[in-house]
């Protein structure tokens, strides 16, 4: 079992839509979970964390962590051609950060 | 100043070269990470460094060879690479339990 697990993708979603972007871990122990964004050919950036259960919202991003389902989820509203990236999530525990293989996300005219 | 800096951005090497990439961070981070990502393929975590120790060694070959001299700088000493080393290389540092900051990259290809 992957220790980051997320659907490959693409997702597809009209402009204007909610993309529904998920993600599960296998580490109970782990504390904090993040939302990276990647652009072709750019390193991630960091757009979301979430340390406890419950949904956090910012701006059109919301992010929601449960932590007995070991499930990490990132909405986006009102998504725009330019959300068009690969998002990544990320698990820190043990010392170390691991991403999952990220889910490619096209917002389509 | 950006908060994590590598170099080169781009370098081009022959299988029998020996170079080095080089990553600094300002951010007073205690923790350095080298990843490398191939093309279409998922980020690959090769070495984590907490307060200069390794401490994560992600079975990399020994070709690859990293240097952590203090908290702020990191370097991947490269030698005798194989053309599927070609990637892109990337650093990052993080404090703590919190995410990590990423910098822009080296792109590597091995000739």
């Amino acid at each position: 079992q992957k220790e980051v697990e997320q659907n490959s993708g693409p997702l597809s979603v009209p402009e204007g839509a909610i993309a529904s972007l998920n993600c599960t871990y296998s580490d109970r122990g782990s504390q904090s979970f993040f939302w990276y964004r990647q652009y072709s050919g750019k390193s991630p950036e960091l757009i979301m964390f979430i340390y406890s259960n419950g949904d956090k919202e910012d701006g059109r991003f919301t992010a929601q962590l449960n932590k007995a389902s070991q499930y990490v989820s990132l909405l986006i509203r009102d998504s725009q051609p330019s959300d068009s990236a690969t998002y990544l999530c990320a698990v820190h525990g043990g010392n170390k950060l691991t991403f999952g293989t990220g889910t490619q996300l096209k917002v389509e005219l | 100043e950006t908060g994590v800096t590598q170099t080169p951005r781009h370098l081009v090497m022959g299988m029998t070269n020996k170079k080095s990439l080089k990553c600094e961070q300002h951010l007073g981070h205690n923790a350095m990470y080298w990843y490398k990502q191939s093309a279409k393929k998922p980020l690959e975590l090769m070495f984590v460094y907490n307060f200069k120790e390794q401490t994560e060694n992600n079975s990399v070959p020994s070709r690859f060879s990293p240097e952590c001299p203090n908290s702020s700088h990191l370097f991947l000493h490269l030698h005798t690479l194989q053309p599927e080393d070609s990637a892109l290389y990337l650093c990052a540092s993080s404090q703590g339990g919190g995410g990590a900051f990423f910098g822009q990259g080296t792109r590597l290809t091995v000739v």
